[in-house]
């Protein structure tokens, strides 16, 4: 099974500033169709996941553009631009190029 | 607006069975394929099953495969999720999911089943 490292595992940030959390998959998440099969999801505390992302750099319907997705190959970067107080929860990187699906361990954004 | 409501879980002991049904509104069901995710208490995101549009190809984590059996009536939109020889460690909350073309797109709220003794 692919591997998704997630960095930091916390990330207390002050409100209007920045946030980036990195993804790490232990194999090349590129298909044999092209394609980069690689998604950010956002749990909001007692809720559901939330798609954010989708093949490293699309926002989902809906999605703010202050969220953004980028990389290739086994190292990709969600980043808040600024964050707000709705953007508190956890952040999965999640992968299907290969299966099984597989996602990160989480990394909890919270503010200072 | 895509809805996703899941039904079914409790509280159940060791080794026995529980239904899990996820109900699909706002869009074609049987366009799609459809997911079970499961968490655990405080823990990550863990892929469980996947079920093809029309019910012909699916596909199981190792960690349940020969326990749970996923299924479809597009009749009712309605997804299934059966869970046999149930452990402790298959206590978590599980979320139906629609596939979005090799993502996630739309997730239900969730139903919780806690296997114990």
């Amino acid at each position: 099974d692919i591997v998704m490292t997630q960095t930091p595992l916390s990330s207390p940030v002050t409100r209007g500033q920045p946030a980036s959390i990195s993804c790490r998959s232990s194999q090349s998440l590129v298909h044999s169709d092209g394609n980069t099969y690689l998604s950010w999801l956002q749990q909001r505390p007692g809720q559901p996941p939330r798609l954010l992302i989708y093949k490293i750099s699309n926002r989902f319907s809906g999605v703010p553009d202050r969220f953004s997705g980028s990389g290739a190959g086994t190292d990709f970067t969600l980043k808040i631009s600024r964050v707000e107080a709705e953007d508190v929860g956890l952040y999965f990187c999640m992968q299907d190029t290969q299966f099984p699906a597989t996602f990160g361990g989480g990394t909890k954004v919270e503010i200072k | 607006q895509v809805q996703l409501v899941e039904s079914g879980g409790g509280v159940v002991q060791p080794g026995r069975s529980l239904r899990l049904s996820c109900a699909a509104s706002g869009f074609t069901f049987n366009n799609y394929g459809m997911h079970w995710v499961r968490q655990a208490p405080g823990k990550g995101l863990e892929w469980v099953a996947v079920l093809s549009y029309d019910g012909s190809n699916k596909y199981y984590a190792d960690s349940v495969k020969g326990r749970f059996t996923i299924s479809r009536d597009n009749s009712k939109s309605t997804l299934f999720l059966q869970m046999n020889s149930l452990r402790a460690e298959d206590t978590a909350m599980y979320y139906c999911a629609k596939d979005g073309g090799r993502n996630l797109d739309y997730w239900g709220q969730g139903t919780l089943v806690t296997v114990s003794s």
